[in-house]
């Protein structure tokens, strides 16, 4: 099982970022996957989840301005990231399965003028 | 939204030391917790999950257990390569939410 992130880096106030996290080493399709973030020297905190049939939920936080996606075709999983703010900066994680079995090595993503 | 309490904040430990890390949830989330052990710059690694179950690959001086609200992870003897953050989380209600974390430090 492998999960890599990408995507992450400097990025304005307002602006917009699009997060990947390819998936190898199982079926990726048959299973739900979580975004959680970890801002500078914080904790855990999660954001927003997939199931395998594609329906989604978020945390309030992030609810309107993220949207997770993915493509099965390519096993891969997005977080398109939008109208961001300074307390969005963090590592981004990608999490396989509802209850979070195995975790990508995250990207992070600095929300800064 | 439901809050994991988590103490303590930090533990300075010896080796071959028992130590207890606990969450308290503010309302019921049954058998739905899980426990995560961080070591720096690294992503979390799935240690315990539904409260006592010992992940695939996890040396079995790790344990969890739950009493009542009270969910507690349990490193007994413990090594020099345990010595990390530890995070518990519920996911037993939207939003899934964590502990604050308890750093272990070495005396």
């Amino acid at each position: 099982v492998q999960l890599v992130e990408s995507g992450g880096g400097l990025v304005q106030p307002g602006k917009s970022l699009k997060l990947s996290c390819s998936a190898s080493g199982f079926t990726f399709s048959s299973y739900g996957m979580h975004w959680i973030r970890q801002a500078p020297g914080k904790g855990l905190d999660w954001v927003a989840y997939i199931s395998s049939s594609s329906g989604t939920v978020y945390a309030d936080a992030v609810k309107g301005r993220f949207t997770i996606s993915r493509d099965n075709a390519k096993n891969t999983l997005y977080l398109q990231l939008n109208s961001l703010k300074s307390e969005d900066t963090a590592i981004y994680y990608c999490a396989r399965r509802w209850y979070f079995d195995f975790w990508g090595p995250g990207t992070m993503v600095t929300v800064s003028s | 939204d439901i809050q994991m309490t988590q103490s303590p904040s930090s533990m300075s430990v010896s080796l071959g030391d028992t130590v207890t890390i606990t969450c308290r949830a503010s309302q019921d989330v049954g058998i739905y917790v899980n426990w995560f052990q961080q070591k720096p710059g690294k992503s979390p690694r799935h240690m315990i999950y539904r409260a006592t179950n010992l992940a695939d690959g996890v040396p079995s001086r790790f344990s969890g257990s739950r009493s009542g609200s009270d969910y507690s992870l349990t490193i007994s003897s413990l090594e020099s390569e345990d010595v990390a953050d530890y995070h518990c989380l519920q996911y037993d209600e939207y939003p899934f939410t964590f502990g604050s974390g308890t750093k272990l430090e070495i005396k």
